[in-house]
């Protein structure tokens, strides 16, 4: 069965630290790529996509994520992050072939606390 | 342009009663998916409804059902509530093939 693991479950950061969050999936055949994020009382909101092209690809507030079809990586990035970036972050893969879907397999998110 | 609408956004339902949660997605978006989001089982897919066609069910039980009407606008029902039930429910809209964008959810808890 496909599956997508998120190996940081808590990630706390000093503001103005680099961040890294791990995501990798199971599934041989070509995927659609997501990072989506939840603050705090809000809803899911799209951080950044990947479907075809450049592997290193550029989302909203300085985050980017970079596919790496060998490794079946697409981690997550952000070079100096802020307060505001305190947040649940989801990686979600769209496994594409045996029929048309936008089914989203999720993984199981990682907190983030970032300290002023 | 709105965004995906679900409603209500709180439902405090007892063991045994049904529940149907609505949702209206983004103007044009045919394609739309549900999800359960619990702190224990993460983010899991329901099914997904497009043109008013069950293209896609997730691992759940018959209990959960949903449709899908000629105006894109979805709704899913769960029959004989469990307390397990007790989760915030997403419901996401897409171009086809495209991005999912998720509405606010609907946070049920079943006593």
């Amino acid at each position: 069965a496909q599956s997508v693991s998120q190996h940081n479950h808590h990630v706390i950061l000093s503001e103005a630290a680099s961040l890294e969050l791990g995501c990798n999936y199971s599934y041989g055949g070509t995927v659609n790529l997501f990072w989506y994020v939840q603050y705090p009382g809000q809803h899911l909101q799209l951080l950044l996509k990947y479907f075809s092209g450049d592997p290193l690809v550029k989302g909203i507030k300085g985050f980017e994520a970079e596919f790496i079809k060998s490794k079946f990586s697409f981690n997550l990035r952000k070079p100096s992050v802020q307060w505001s970036d305190t947040a649940e972050y989801f990686c979600a893969v769209n496994a594409l072939g045996g029929g048309a879907t936008n089914k989203l397999i999720f993984g199981t998110g990682t907190l983030l606390a970032v300290q002023p | 342009k709105a965004g995906v609408t679900q409603t209500p956004r709180y439902l405090i339902k007892t063991r045994g009663q049904q529940v149907t949660l609505s949702c209206s997605p983004i103007s044009g978006h045919r394609s739309v998916s549900w999800y359960q989001q619990t702190p224990g089982q993460g983010l899991q897919f329901l099914f997904e409804y497009f043109s008013e066609t069950q293209r896609n069910k997730g691992n759940f039980p018959g209990r959960f059902s949903g449709r899908q009407f000629s105006n894109s606008r979805s709704e899913m029902n769960v029959s004989t509530l469990e307390l397990g039930d007790s989760a915030l429910y997403l419901c996401a809209s897409s171009l086809d093939p495209g991005t999912q964008y998720f509405g606010p959810g609907t946070r049920l808890t079943v006593l």
